[in-house]
């Protein structure tokens, strides 16, 4: 079945590092690829999207593209902050499994950033 | 409502008692999911619901698990004979549609098995 597979945490980096959390997937359609975030104490919530392969999902200067070749969706950013502190999810989409919406997820990965 | 509601916030509750946990989604969303985050298990899918109906029951771990939604809004996770197991955050989003629209957490249930 589809999977989903981060890199293991936790990261802790200091502030202005560069930042990579890899995640790679298995998924037997085409899927769509997701970041969810979070932060302490509050909910999950859409970090950034890449609906087919190429494209380069951003927001709040964290990027991933989407490598149908290496079935991969890398979370980067080039300069954290103290603020990007929390725990991020790399999820699919399968638009083979009666398009649902259903997500996959993975594991987690706590990024710590310290000043 | 302005973001997907769940209630109660935390839940303990005594090895074989049945509970139920409540969502409330995102006015006009018609996709609802809920999804179980644990220790061991990372974050599973457990149901999808696309208006009233379940068509995807696929991730309810066993029997005892249950849901319905009614109205096409608010949604009711049931667990009967609650096992240590159990214990987990249990996570309902919302979404307008399935597939490629952003779905919307709650802040979930926190349940605990005693």
């Amino acid at each position: 079945g589809d999977s989903v597979t981060q890199m293991e945490g936790p990261v802790t980096l200091s502030e202005e590092a560069f930042l990579t959390i890899n995640c790679t997937y298995t998924a037997t359609g085409y899927p769509s690829l997701f970041w969810y975030v979070q932060y302490p104490g509050e909910g999950l919530q859409l970090l950034l999207k890449a609906t087919k392969a190429d494209d380069k999902g951003s927001n709040k200067g964290f990027e991933a593209t989407y490598r149908k070749e290496t079935t991969s969706f890398h979370l980067e950013k080039g300069s954290v902050q103290v603020s990007d502190s929390a725990v991020y999810f790399c999820a699919l989409s399968d638009h083979g499994s009666g398009n649902t919406g259903k997500l996959i997820f993975g594991q987690g990965t706590t990024l710590q950033v310290k000043p | 409502g302005a973001g997907v509601s769940q209630s109660p916030s935390n839940k303990v509750t005594e090895k074989g008692k049945d509970v139920e946990l409540r969502c409330d989604p995102i006015s006009g969303h018609t996709a609802l999911y809920w999804y179980r985050q644990s220790l061991g298990q990372g974050l599973e899918f457990l149901i999808y619901f696309q208006g009233n109906s379940a068509p995807d029951k696929s991730g309810l771990p066993s029997d005892r698990f249950s849901a319905e939604r009614t109205g096409g809004s608010v949604s009711t996770l049931t667990i009967q004979r609650t096992q240590q197991e159990d214990s987990a955050v249990y996570l309902c989003a919302s979404s307008r549609r399935g597939l490629n629209t952003e779905a919307f957490f709650g802040q979930g249930t926190r349940l605990t098995v005693v």
